[in-house]
């Protein structure tokens, strides 16, 4: 069974742009949670989405955004891009969203701001 | 709200030698506990995950977790180091809605 994949594995942008990133999930998994890496802040949790509705939502500012398609594909997009938002992003998914459900992990998208 | 805290930045052992990886934990209720380990330009892979039950967990790799209540611990343990363990481990905890929250992890370098 294929692993959890994104689309673009690497990706520059400058200040002021915005970018979407694609994750696609295991096949039959229904929730897709996406993750900002970065070394002075860690892995932070961004939303989850489940069955293209958005379940969970972590603390970040509104130019961060997502959604998912009926085949439970997801994307995330972030607006006027700052230099912070220079990070690896990951995206992750689960059968059917339970905490009991093992999480499992794509590469990662890492985007660099300049 | 909830929080993980892993004590170790950066661990150095020698390869056969045993190991522990630190992680406390704050949660009100019974936690979800999972360890992943990530290795560079790589995402996490889960090695182990406590949800209720058994206090002591097995997972893949050889590796082993404790989850001690009393010391809101969950600590990460391998009887002997390879040297393809060297990676960066996380620990995280999971509430009941779904939310995880990740330590800043614990780089493990192996020495020959």
């Amino acid at each position: 069974k294929a692993g959890v994949t994104q689309t673009p594995r690497y990706l520059i942008k400058t200040r002021g742009q915005q970018v979407t990133l694609s994750c696609s999930p295991i096949s039959g998994h229904r929730s897709v949670s996406w993750y900002q890496q970065t070394p002075g802040q860690g892995l932070q949790f961004l939303f989850e989405y489940f069955s293209e509705t958005q379940r969970n939502k972590g603390n970040f500012p509104g130019r961060f955004s997502g959604r998912q398609f009926s085949n439970s594909r997801s994307e995330m997009n972030v607006s006027t891009l700052e230099l912070g938002d220079s990070a690896l992003y990951l995206c992750a998914s689960k059968k059917q969203g339970e905490g009991t459900d093992t999480q499992y992990f794509g590469p990662g998208t890492r985007l660099t701001v300049l | 709200a909830q929080s993980v805290t892993q004590p170790d930045i950066h661990i150095t052992v020698s390869e056969g030698a045993s190991l522990e990886l630190r992680c406390n934990y704050s949660y009100g209720a019974t936690p979800y506990l999972f360890w992943y380990v990530q290795s560079p330009g790589q995402g996490l892979q889960l090695l182990l995950k406590y949800f209720s039950g058994d206090t002591l967990v097995q997972g893949i790799k050889g590796f082993e977790a404790e989850f001690k209540r009393s010391q809101s611990s969950f600590n990460l343990r391998k009887p002997s180091v390879h040297w393809s363990d060297a990676a960066e481990y996380f620990c995280a905890v999971e509430d009941t809605a779904g939310k995880s929250t990740f330590g800043d992890g614990t780089t493990l370098t192996v020495k020959p």
